[in-house]
């Protein structure tokens, strides 16, 4: 079925890098994305991935894609308390209107 | 660019009144378009997808009758919550697509939250 699974809190020093995972089901997924949450708003789109990738780099963001392991994470640099908020990944599976499965949301909060 | 806005923002209504909640892509043509629903502190909830001038898919369990949804143009998508109460209070985001981009990148709505007294 389709199950996409992230751990539900992150808690980093402003400064350090921060490591958001994400598990999938669906081996058919064509591409996956990260969002981010913040309160009270939308979801902006912050970075995408084929599923024929495995590595992606913009900025200072770093997505690593392990199909085989169906596993993505999202790594931030130097992490910003601007960046704390709540980041879903999300895969597009090929159905038809080509809809998004997205994962439970990690809180990620950055002391300062 | 990739802009979607929604309007209103915020609403508070009456048991058994009617709401319209609009979704616009400012400066693209969005094929298609997705309804969310979001629960505190919970993921996304896709309620419908609709494709420029056909009818709604609606997932299970969503009522068609009580969420009617228009998309009547390429740029603008209308979600009506028909004889609302309060359990239908939620926060109702949108997103729009362009099918012709091969990406199938959603964007969003800024999202709407619905009160119903």
């Amino acid at each position: 079925g389709e199950d996409v699974e992230q751990s539900l809190f992150l808690s980093v020093r402003e400064g350090d890098s921060s490591v958001i995972n994400c598990t999938y089901t669906d081996s058919s997924s064509t591409y996956l994305y990260w969002y981010k949450q913040e309160p009270g708003a939308g979801l902006q789109l912050l970075t995408y991935i084929f599923s024929n990738m495995d590595m992606k780099q913009d900025q200072r963001l770093t997505v690593l894609l392990n199909k085989k392991d169906k596993h993505l994470s999202l790594r931030i640099a130097d992490t910003q308390t601007g960046d704390s908020a709540i980041y879903f990944c999300a895969e597009s599976i090929p159905s038809g209107t080509y809809k998004y499965i997205f994962g439970t949301g990690t809180r990620l909060k950055v002391l300062a | 660019g990739a802009v979607v806005s929604q309007h209103p923002s915020w609403v508070i209504c009456k048991s058994g009144t009617s709401v319209k909640i609009e979704c616009r892509s400012l400066d693209f043509q969005a094929t298609t378009m997705f309804w969310y629903r979001q629960f505190p502190k919970q993921s996304l909830m896709l309620m419908a997808t609709s494709n420029e001038g056909s009818k709604a898919t609606y997932e299970q369990g969503v009522e068609k009758d009580k969420f009617l949804i228009n998309h009547a143009s390429l740029t603008l998508s209308t979600l009506t919550v028909t004889s609302a109460h309060p359990e239908d209070s939620s926060f109702y985001i949108c997103s729009a697509s362009n099918r012709d981009e091969a990406k199938n990148i959603q964007y969003f709505g800024a999202g709407t939250r619905l009160s119903v007294l």
